[in-house]
């Protein structure tokens, strides 16, 4: 049980496109659902909280306009990057909490690449 | 501010040779201390989640414990297939300064490597 699936799980695009990543919980409903970042080496970066129904909340210095969030069912999220540049190149995760007893299981990551 | 600090940076065992990964933590009120497991390109593995101190939980060859201050992740006899990046992250029960209930912190993860 509580499994969290990521498509796709890599990307190569553009700069200056945008590219949707989707988080799903595939075993257990999730009323909110969480978005990281990480780069090489270096511990996950929470960019914001995503509550189904409602706007997300994101971290201090995370661009709102940039990083579009959506949580629209208590199974599924999206996060859109938008206009993408190479600086947003990274390894983007998402993670669902459960309702049952708050823990927070993570999916397996979706590697973007800006060209 | 909440903190997690995690130690060693990264830690070399042969095959069998027991030891322990180290977590403090400083947190306003501590909801709960999770231990994962990240493999290279892959999202964090949950294994365990303590909530109070003195609580233990065990898994294969791996047992989390719980003080106020600090959860050790000590692993028995490992196998090369133990090897990963461990991470820690603490839940607060009170929402700090700027930012989000429920959220959690991170340390920067112990990187263990088991050779045969």
């Amino acid at each position: 049980g509580a499994v969290v699936s990521q498509h796709p799980s890599w990307v190569i695009c553009k700069s200056g496109t945008s590219v949707k990543i989707e988080c799903r919980s595939l075993d257990f409903q999730a009323t909110t659902m969480f978005w990281y970042r990480q780069f090489p080496k270096q511990s996950l970066m929470l960019m914001a909280t995503s509550n189904e129904g409602s706007k997300a909340t994101y971290e201090q210095g995370v661009e709102k306009d940039k990083f579009l969030i959506n949580h629209a069912s208590l199974t599924l999220s999206t996060l859109t990057v938008t206009s993408a540049h190479p600086e947003d190149s990274s390894f983007y995760i998402c993670s669902a909490r459960t309702m049952s007893n708050n823990e927070q299981f993570f999916g397996p990551g979706t590697r973007l690449t800006v060209l | 501010e909440d903190q997690v600090t995690q130690s060693p940076e990264a830690l070399r065992l042969q095959e069998g040779e027991s030891s322990s990964l180290n977590c403090s933590y400083t947190v306003s009120g501590l909801r709960g201390l999770f231990w994962y497991r990240q493999d290279p390109g892959k999202g964090p593995e949950f294994l365990f989640t303590l909530y109070s101190a003195g609580e233990e939980k065990e898994k294969e060859r791996l047992k989390a414990t719980l003080t106020k201050k600090e959860s050790f992740l000590h692993i028995t006899a490992p196998k090369p297939e133990d090897s990963a990046t461990y991470l820690c992250a603490v839940q607060a029960s009170v929402r700090g300064r700027g930012s989000t209930l429920g959220r959690l912190y991170f340390g920067r993860g112990t990187q263990l490597t088991v050779w045969p």
